[in-house]
């Protein structure tokens, strides 16, 4: 299994509702990441998990929540958010943590829509 | 600012032409450079990648060139397809900071 899986691929939540976005592999990669993608921009790093523990929190607002099971699962658990949090939220993962060089290979993303 | 950025937002080829896709970076101690390509829906795929000790790396129809005086790098497409219409991203890792930081992106549209 070489891929990153995401689900769900599209989510429509209120501002007062709790979800989670969920993030799999099964390369035995150690670091995975969650990033924030709005239309025509880039990529932004929230979160990093290296050999499961939250290593790198780039100043994410504490409505978003990560969680890391296990080495192959990450959750971002979502609440109270905001309709500017509306975006593309990729997952990725590399075979090594973090001060490393390899390559980060991510998931299709879960569209996100707040109204 | 970001310390990554391109210099054309759009590209637009023919079928068959080279493309090249230009990206200007600004700090001195980004040590790895990645290329990315994403699809309309889809997230990034990794195409390519260059260490700073090396200025020329080849893959299939890929090349990236890394000029470290001006700080700047580039990917240069081969016999350019249709299929390869999409937002490229080039990223970069600053040495010690281990994560990746990506340039604004350059959408390449290739005409058949």
């Amino acid at each position: 299994d070489t891929e990153v899986t995401q689900t769900p691929k599209h989510l429509v939540m209120g501002m007062t509702n709790k979800k989670s976005l969920k993030c799999e592999q099964h390369m035995g990669h150690r670091a995975m990441y969650w990033y924030k993608q709005k239309a025509k921009k880039p990529p932004e790093l929230m979160f990093v998990y290296s050999y499961e523990k939250l290593s790198i929190n780039e100043s994410v607002p504490s409505r978003f929540s990560p969680e890391c099971p296990n080495s192959s699962l990450l959750n971002l658990h979502l609440h109270a958010l905001q309709p500017e949090d509306s975006a593309l939220y990729l997952c990725a993962s590399s075979r090594e943590g973090l001060n490393s060089y390899n390559e980060q290979f991510f998931g299709p993303g879960t569209r996100l829509t707040v109204l | 600012g970001e310390s990554v950025g391109l210099h054309l937002p759009t590209l637009s080829v023919q079928e068959g032409d080279n493309s090249i896709i230009n990206c200007a970076y600004s700090n001195s101690a980004s040590d790895y450079f990645i290329w990315y390509k994403q699809e309309s829906g889809k997230g990034p795929q990794f195409i390519i990648d260059i260490r700073s000790n090396m200025d020329k790396r080849q893959g299939q129809r890929v090349t990236v060139l890394l000029n470290k005086t001006v700080k700047h790098l580039s990917l240069q497409i081969a016999a350019t397809q249709p299929g390869d219409s999409a937002v490229y991203f080039c990223a970069e890792n600053i040495r010690g900071y281990s994560t990746l930081t990506f340039g604004k992106g350059t959408m390449l549209l290739v005409s058949p």
